[in-house]
C-alpha cells in the first residue's frame, strides 16, 4: 500500500541557510500535517493544510513557512536556520473520510544545521 | 493548556510477560484518541483511533481501551515479545483543535527481554 513520502531522508545544512523539506500524501489524502521532533523531545505540531489551505497553526517559527500545492503535497521551507533547528520533521496525512481522522505518518527527514 | 500525559514512562518486561499503561488526557471536548507505536529509526505506526467511551480495540496480541469521561485509555500488550519493543504514543484529538491537530503524550518505552 502506498504510504506518506518524504523527502529528503536526510539533510546537513550550516546555520543562517535554508532548507526545504517535501511530503507526499498518501493518494486521496486532503491534509497534511507537519511535525517537529527535537532529540530526546515529544512531537511538536507545526502547522496543517486541508485542501491546499492552512487548517491549523501550532508552534511553528516565523522563520519557517509551509505551503500544500494542488496535487496534494506540501512543502515546509525553513529560512535562517539554527542550531536547535536539528530534528526529525514528519510528515503525516489524512483523509477527513475517515473515522477519527487518523494520521498515518512518513519516514521523516532529519534535518542536522551544523 | 492540553495535555496528554502517559505512564509509565518507561517499562521492562520479560517475553511473555503481559504489560499495560496508560494515557491520560482532557475529558471535556473529547473527539479522538489515538495510539502509536514508534520503534526506533523508524516513523510512528497507527495502532488503533478511538472515538466513542467504551470502546475496546483489538490487534493480534495488543488491545486497548477507551474511558472519555473520566479521560483515559489502557493498551494491553499480551504475552509480550521482543519484537514489542518501542515507544508507545497515544494522542488526542478535541473538537476545539483543528481537523487533526493531535496533542501527543512523551510515549510510554517498552523493552521486552528475551
Amino acid at each position: 500500500a502506498a504510504g506518506v513520502i518524504q523527502s529528503p531522508r536526510h539533510l546537513i545544512k550550516e546555520k543562517r541557510e535554508t532548507a526545504t523539506l517535501k511530503c507526499y500524501p498518501i493518494p486521496r489524502h486532503d491534509t497534511v500535517y507537519w511535525y517537529q521532533q527535537g532529540p530526546g523531545q515529544d512531537p511538536q505540531f507545526l502547522i496543517s493544510f486541508y485542501e491546499k489551505m492552512q487548517s491549523d497553526k501550532g508552534s511553528i517559527p516565523d522563520r519557517f513557512s509551509a505551503q500544500q500545492f494542488s496535487d496534494y503535497h506540501s512543502e515546509l521551507n525553513m529560512s535562517s536556520l539554527e542550531l536547535g533547528d536539528s530534528a526529525l520533521y514528519f510528515c503525516a496525512s489524512s483523509s477527513r473520510e475517515l473515522a477519527g481522522g487518523g494520521q498515518f505518518f512518513g519516514p521523516g527527514t532529519r534535518l542536522t544545521v551544523l | 493548556i492540553l495535555n496528554v500525559e502517559q505512564s509509565p514512562q518507561s517499562l521492562h518486561v520479560q517475553e511473555g510477560d503481559s504489560t499495560n499503561f496508560t494515557c491520560s488526557f482532557p475529558s471535556s471536548n473529547f473527539y479522538a484518541l489515538h495510539w502509536y507505536r514508534w520503534e526506533t529509526a523508524k516513523s510512528p505506526e497507527a495502532l488503533f483511533v478511538m472515538t466513542l467511551n467504551g470502546d475496546e480495540k483489538k490487534k493480534g496480541r495488543i488491545s486497548a481501551t477507551l474511558n472519555t469521561k473520566e479521560g483515559y485509555s489502557y493498551l494491553y500488550i499480551k504475552g509480550s515479545q521482543p519484537e514489542d519493543s518501542a515507544t508507545y504514543l497515544c494522542a488526542f484529538r478535541n473538537y476545539g483543535g483543528s481537523q487533526g491537530n493531535l496533542i501527543f503524550g512523551k510515549g510510554t518505552k517498552l523493552s521486552v527481554k528475551p
